[in-house]
């Protein structure tokens, strides 16, 4: 079964508003957990790493005032799309790893901004 | 800039044919993964490979590492529409926050 479950699946919201996704490991206490962007057809590109008890850490380009995020438990990490616009459309993926084996990956939320 | 360049992009191709996808770097990786991903869902893992020089099988796919660590290939023999999606590689980052790093993708499409 799933290992790290996201939520919502899909999202549609109005520009202007703002989304929030959650991202839950459900077997495995996580300190760090991480959240990617996918463009249709492409990779996924690695947006930040979600730090629990402390601040987030942002790839180059990321803003970080409009790309909350949360980690407030060992658990649970969110990602809150704020003020969003059309290009913010896209497929949101949250992952944690365990050690030094695999990644385990969200089912990801398909966010359209209208 | 990638620092993982998969080829080719995207490719389509009839059922039973066999095919190859490439993961290459001008880096050295003490391991990479592969992960295939279908439409509306996370990647899932495929293998690791972590000896330069190493065969990996998994049923029809085959999964080789480069002897310089610098490059991966995953071959499907027979391919069947079940493998469509898209292929990833991928690497851990060495630093404590042990970040994934993926490759270009590669889109594989397989008629029936």
């Amino acid at each position: 079964g799933a290992v790290v479950s996201q939520h919502p699946s899909w999202v549609i919201c109005k520009s202007g508003t703002s989304v929030k996704i959650e991202c839950r490991s459900l077997d495995f206490q996580a300190t760090t957990m991480f959240w990617y962007r996918q463009f249709p057809k492409q990779s996924l590109m690695l947006m930040a790493t979600s730090n629990e008890g402390s601040k987030a850490t942002y790839e180059q380009g990321v803003e970080k005032d409009k790309f909350l995020i949360n980690h407030a438990s060992l658990t649970l990490s969110t990602l809150t799309v704020t003020s969003a616009h059309p290009e913010d459309s896209s497929f949101y993926i949250c992952s944690r790893d365990r050690g030094n084996t695999e990644a385990f990956f969200g089912q990801g939320t398909r966010l359209t901004v209208v | 800039t990638q620092l993982l360049e998969q080829s080719p992009q995207f490719l389509s191709i009839q059922e039973g044919e066999n095919l190859t996808v490439y993961c290459n770097s001008s880096s050295v990786f003490s391991s990479l993964q592969w992960y295939r991903q279908e439409p509306g869902e996370g990647p899932v893992l495929l293998v690791t490979v972590v000896t330069g020089g190493e065969v990996k099988k998994l049923k029809r796919l085959t999964f080789q590492f480069g002897d310089a660590r610098k490059d991966s290939s995953l071959h499907i023999t027979a391919a069947q529409p079940g493998d469509t999606g898209l292929y990833l590689c991928a690497y851990i980052s060495s630093g404590s926050a042990r970040q994934l790093t993926f490759g270009s993708g590669t889109q594989l499409t397989v008629l029936p």
